[in-house]
């Protein structure tokens, strides 16, 4: 299996600042690789594929970027609906391993 | 619009047989590119992928729990079938299916997803 390392695990933050969640894994995948947002009690949404591919209803504060192992999801300016939790997953080969997640937390 | 749903027992005893079905809409499982998955979370644990059935019927499996797990398609009901044997009380956890969508590029991604259904392992 690829291994996925998701950094930090949990991070406190205040609305309005920028934040950045690293996500690294163990073979390279190209750009395979997906960010999800999940809320408690709610499944995960998918909110970039490819590396850097936003989906529809994604805002733009939403970034994402990088290649071969080592991946950042960006979020440029915290809203209050932002805070949940970040899933890497890679989507080069079966299975498609997920990070550990990253709890985004209200400072 | 696009839907899916788990369905199945919400407590399963210890060594016994766990049957999730998914039933969806919106989609053909027939489609090329177009794949189910079956993914759990343990309570406050971080996502782990189970088993996928393509549209073509290839089938894959987390290494570690193949053994356990069967996964099959009925594109006529639009239904996903796991079975995961030998079930314990580690296997307590919520599982979700979602559909697994693909880019020309075979950028592959679980873009819809069910509400999951929370599946208890104890005697």
């Amino acid at each position: 299996d690829i291994q996925m390392t998701q950094s930090p695990s949990s991070l406190s933050a205040s609305v309005g600042d920028r934040i950045t969640i690293t996500c690294r894994t163990s073979q390279s995948i190209s750009s395979y690789l997906n960010w999800y947002q999940q809320k408690p009690g709610k499944a995960p949404k998918l909110l970039i594929f490819a590396a850097s591919s936003l989906q529809s209803w994604v805002p733009s504060r939403f970034s994402g970027s990088g290649s071969g192992t080592e991946f950042t999801l960006t979020i440029s300016s915290l809203e209050p609906e932002d805070f949940a939790t970040y899933y890497c997953q890679q989507g080069y080969t079966t299975p498609y391993t997920f990070g550990q997640g990253t709890k985004v937390e209200i400072k | 619009q696009i839907t899916l749903k788990e369905s199945g027992p919400t407590q399963v005893k210890p060594a016994q047989t766990l049957t999730l079905t998914c039933t969806f809409s919106g989609f053909s499982l027939s489609t090329s590119g177009v794949g189910v998955g079956w993914i759990r979370q343990p309570p406050g644990k971080a996502l782990e992928c189970l088993a996928v059935i393509f549209w073509d019927d290839d089938k894959r499996y987390s290494p570690s729990l193949k053994r356990r797990l069967s996964i099959a398609k009925d594109t006529s009901k639009n239904q996903v079938v796991l079975t995961m044997t030998n079930m314990d009380p580690v296997d307590t956890a919520t599982y979700y299916c979602a559909l697994l969508s693909s880019t020309w590029e075979e950028h592959r991604y679980y873009d819809y997803w069910g509400q999951g259904t929370l599946v208890t392992v104890s005697s």
